[in-house]
């Protein structure tokens, strides 16, 4: 069965600082990953995914994020983080005919 | 541009109420879910359907019904509310195929205190 785990429930970060949220998964079949953003108030958005080819995977607003398939992980990056990237941030999998949603990542980002 | 809407954002309603949560997507998508977020849990889904009048049940379903009479229109139904029931519960849709890498879109969310 697929599986999930954000490792981090809160990650505080000063503004202009680089930030790393961490998801680890399993999977027994082709895996296709997900990292989404809920802004406070709002429903969830569609950062970027992996279905394939280069691991390495670009997304909205500058964030990336590496499939690593050795260590099952798929860790979202940013280089410097602003203000208005304060928000919730959900790693997931496709796990037959539904998505499997980690328990989520609240990032604060401080001035 | 792609919409997801849900009929309220928040919602308070007693014990015992029947309570309706409505969610319609205009992207002719064939898939439709709804969730319930709490904090520390992530999203947990409760029914899903992938055609009109079809619905399977998700990881949570006790204590809810859905119906889909339209493509369009996904509704989730509280029989008989109760405080367990307090929660954001969430509506997204895709499009087939399902399971091979579509992404879901959702709506704003309804926020649920049952008192």
């Amino acid at each position: 069965a697929q599986s999930v785990t954000q490792l981090d429930s809160q990650v505080p970060v000063f503004e202009e600082a680089p930030v790393e949220l961490r998801c680890n998964y399993s999977s027994s079949v082709s895996v296709y990953l997900f990292w989404y953003v809920q802004y406070p108030n709002q429903g969830l958005q569609l950062l970027l995914k992996y279905l394939s080819g280069s691991t390495l995977v670009k997304g909205i607003n500058g964030f990336e994020a590496e499939f690593n398939k050795s260590q099952t992980s798929f860790h979202l990056r940013k280089p410097s983080v602003h203000i208005s990237d304060t928000a919730e941030y959900f790693c997931a999998v496709i796990g037959g005919f539904k998505t499997i949603f980690g328990a989520g990542t609240r990032l604060f980002v401080k001035a | 541009d792609v919409k997801v809407t849900q009929s309220s954002r928040y919602l308070v309603k007693r014990t015992g109420e029947k309570v309706f949560l409505e969610c319609v997507q205009d992207m002719d998508h064939e898939n439709m879910f709804w969730y319930r977020q709490d904090p520390g849990l992530g999203l947990r889904l409760i029914y899903f359907s992938y055609d009109v009048k079809m619905k399977e049940k998700g990881d949570i379903p006790e204590g809810y019904s859905v119906s889909r009479e339209k493509k369009e229109r996904f509704s989730l139904i509280l029989e008989s509310a109760s405080t367990n029931q307090t929660s954001m519960y969430l509506c997204a849709s895709s499009s087939i195929p399902r399971g091979q890498g579509n992404e879901q879109y959702f709506g704003p969310g309804t926020r649920l205190t049952v008192t």
